[in-house]
């Protein structure tokens, strides 16, 4: 079974500067999806970036983007220029590469919640 | 883009009673649909995984006498928890996804309080 690691609880940030969320995995698959998730106050699941573990170009969106590691199985989100609205929940999340039915679950991690302080 | 609604966002039964959550896709046929749990400040716990036509897949541990789920049509999927006590007091979140290597698609989630 897929295990999803994110091992900082909370982190802070300044608004403006940048921060780095850390995520580790652990698999036997060689080809899935990564993704982090959003979650606000609101509880809305919110997709940020997502990677495909064939691609080793790291994923852009933005103010987001991802360093993933493949042989080393860690995947973590960078956040530029930190904003207030960022301030969240955030979700290291593990999919299966094979399409199928139950294969389409996500395996979360435990989530970090980011604080933006002004 | 698609959207999934989940109704009701929040619901208060009495301990004993049940109670059902209502997850829809709004503008695709969502042949696939997952009910995850959430307890404060936990992450989400997959529950049970279900097919439009079919039973619904269970994570272990999960009650399926419990925690009903019917997915009768391509465009709804009901979560019914029976005999609901105050430990069933959770977030219950819902995504559906289509046919073929479609993204997935969450609900608002619902807030269940039992008293």
């Amino acid at each position: 079974a897929q295990t999803v690691t994110q091992s900082q609880p909370e982190m802070s940030v300044q608004e403006a500067e940048t921060v780095t969320l850390s995520c580790t995995y652990d698999t036997s698959e060689s080809d899935y999806y990564l993704f982090w998730y959003k979650q606000p106050p609101s509880r809305q699941m919110i997709l940020v970036i997502r990677q495909e573990a064939y691609k080793q170009q790291n994923a852009t969106e933005n103010r987001f983007s991802v360093n993933f590691q493949k042989a080393a199985k860690s995947f973590s989100l960078k956040i530029s220029d930190s904003q207030l609205g960022d301030a969240a929940m955030y979700f290291c999340a593990y999919r299966s590469q094979n399409s199928g039915g139950s294969n389409y679950k996500l395996t979360f991690g435990k989530g970090t919640l980011l604080t933006v302080n002004p | 883009g698609a959207v999934v609604s989940q109704h009701p966002s929040w619901v208060i039964c009495k301990s004993g009673t049940s109670v059902k959550i209502e997850c829809r896709s709004l503008d695709f046929q969502a042949t696939t649909m997952f009910w995850y749990r959430q307890f404060p400040k936990q992450s989400l716990m997959l529950m049970a995984t279900s097919n439009e036509g079919s039973k619904a897949t269970y994570e272990q541990g999960v009650e399926k006498d419990k925690f009903l789920i019917n997915h009768a049509s391509l465009t709804l999927s009901t979560l019914t928890v029976t005999s609901a006590h105050p430990e069933d007091s959770s977030f219950y979140i819902c995504s559906a996804r289509g046919r073929g290597k479609t993204p997935l698609h969450f609900g608002n989630g619902t807030r269940l309080t039992v008293t």
